[in-house]
C-alpha cells in the first residue's frame, strides 16, 4: 500500500498570506495525485487532479505541482473561506489518502 | 447537476451489519464507478473500496476484505455498501463518491453528503 505523508499537520496563517502544503508518497505515483478540501460538517471537495489540473469551478489561487513522490498544493492568497482541512490522495495504485493538513486562522 | 444522495443515519449494535445506499443523478451511472470512503470522528479519510457500475468489478482495501460488500444497481442508479460484523471503531461517517468505471484509483468527484453510522 502506498503511504502518503502530509506536512505540516497544522498551518497557522492570516488571510491574504500564501499557504504551501506538502504531500510525500512512499513510492512513485507519477502524476496520479489529487487534493481535496474539507470544511467542518461537509463532504470533501475535489480541488486538484493529475497533480496540477484544477477541478471545475476551483479558483485559480489554488495550484498543484509535483510528480513522482513529492507534491505541493499552494494557495496564493488565503481567503476566509479557505481555512479548512486539505487531503492529498494518490490513485497510482488503488487509492489512499494522506492524514490531512489543517489550515487555521492565525 | 451531478449529485450523489446517500441514505440516512443509522445506529447498530456490535456484531450487526449496516447497508448504506448512494443514489446517483445527473449522469450515466454505468459509465462510472462508485468509491466508498469513511471518516471516524475527528479523524482523516480512509478509502474502503470501489465498484465499477459498468461491469460490477470490485476492489476493497485489505483491512475490509471479507467484511464489506459493494453492489451497484444500474436500473435504479443506486450503489450500496454493506459492512458486516460491526465494531465500535466502525463508528464513522461513510461517504460515496463518483470514480472511474475501469479502476479503483481515480479522482473522486462529486461526493455524497455522508451517512453517519454509529455502533453502540
Amino acid at each position: 500500500e502506498i503511504v502518503l505523508t502530509q506536512s505540516p499537520g497544522t498551518l497557522s496563517l492570516s488571510p491574504g498570506e500564501r499557504a504551501t502544503l506538502s504531500c510525500r508518497a512512499s513510492q512513485s505515483v507519477s502524476s496520479y495525485l489529487a487534493w481535496y478540501q474539507q470544511k467542518p460538517g461537509q463532504a470533501p471537495r475535489l480541488l486538484i487532479h493529475g497533480a496540477s489540473s484544477r477541478a471545475t469551478g476551483i479558483p485559480d489561487r489554488f495550484s498543484g505541482s509535483g510528480s513522482g513522490t513529492d507534491f505541493t498544493l499552494t494557495i496564493s492568497r488565503l481567503e476566509p473561506e479557505d481555512f479548512a482541512v486539505y487531503y492529498c490522495q494518490q490513485y497510482g495504485s488503488s487509492a489512499t489518502f494522506g492524514q490531512g493538513t489543517k489550515v487555521e486562522i492565525k | 447537476q451531478i449529485q450523489l444522495v446517500q441514505s440516512g443515519a443509522q445506529v447498530k449494535k456490535p456484531g450487526a451489519s449496516v447497508k448504506v445506499s448512494c443514489k446517483a443523478t445527473g449522469y450515466t451511472f454505468s459509465n462510472y464507478g462508485i468509491t466508498w470512503v469513511r471518516q471516524a470522528p475527528g479523524q482523516g479519510l480512509e478509502w474502503m473500496g470501489w465498484i465499477s457500475a459498468y461491469n460490477g468489478n470490485t476492489r476493497s482495501a485489505q483491512k475490509f476484505q471479507g467484511r464489506v460488500t459493494m453492489t451497484a444497481d444500474t436500473s435504479t442508479s443506486i450503489a450500496y455498501m454493506e459492512l458486516r460484523s460491526l465494531r465500535s471503531d466502525d463508528t464513522a461517517v461513510y461517504y460515496c463518491a463518483r470514480g472511474s468505471m475501469a479502476a479503483p484509483g481515480w479522482k473522486f468527484d462529486p461526493w455524497g453528503q455522508g451517512t453517519l453510522v454509529t455502533v453502540s
